[in-house]
């Protein structure tokens, strides 16, 4: 088992780039999340998803954060147009129901 | 869910136990005590969860008391890659699903 895999690792983009992180989750999770972390703000979640359905958005900070699961397999969370204030590291991480989440490694964004 | 509290630091001598508690004192019957810890540059990683009865596993021990308005974690011989964040989280069974996470403990073992 490869565990929740996130990419890229590391992000360096420019001030109004479109962003696009990406997560794998482990097979048979039926639970996807995305978090966020930041010195200031700690670990804030963002949106959950079950069987790719998207069940809770209300942590998404604003209209220019959007996130898919276009299938069990594969998520994605896109910044569009992205700001410095959105850098940050961010999670993904899945679950098999109301059992313990398994984290990805994380994506280090930073916007220039 | 309900709300915890844990100290913002703690530190433990190499080889001994590390005790780090938590107070959840507005938690329900129905709500779970989770476990995770954070070592540096990495994803949160679980570590156990309990609702009433006291619970061991491979990586630590849980302690929960009686009235279940508190809770110990207990990391029997703690080692130098114990050094993480270790965050407590109240999380009902039903319903949400999400886990949300506070500040947490910042636990460094010195050697």
């Amino acid at each position: 088992d490869a565990g929740v895999i996130q990419s890229p690792r590391h992000e360096v983009t420019e001030m109004g780039q479109e962003v696009t992180l990406r997560c794998k989750p482990i097979s048979g999770h039926d639970y996807l999340f995305w978090y966020r972390q930041t010195m200031m703000r700690g670990l804030e979640l963002l949106i959950y998803f079950n069987n790719n359905v998207p069940i809770d958005d209300s942590g998404m900070p604003e209209d220019r954060f959007s996130a898919k699961m276009p299938n069990a397999s594969f998520s994605t969370l896109k910044i569009q147009p992205s700001e410095p204030r959105d850098s940050a590291v961010y999670f993904c991480a899945s679950s098999p129901g109301q059992r313990s989440y398994t984290f990805g490694s994380g994506t280090r964004l930073t916007v220039v | 869910d309900a709300k915890t509290t844990q100290p913002p630091s703690m530190d433990c001598a190499e080889g001994r136990a590390a005790n780090l508690p938590c107070n959840h004192s507005t938690i329900s019957g129905n709500e779970y005590v989770y476990w995770y810890r954070q070592i540096h540059s990495q994803g949160p990683q679980y570590i156990i969860h309990g609702l009433k009865n006291n619970e061991t596993n491979e990586m630590a021990s849980l302690i929960i008391t009686e009235d279940r308005k508190s809770s110990t974690l207990i990391l029997p011989h703690a080692t130098l890659r114990d050094t993480a964040v270790y965050y407590c989280i109240v999380r009902g069974i039903q319903g949400a699903q999400k886990l949300v996470f506070g500040q947490g403990t910042r636990l460094t073992i010195n050697p």
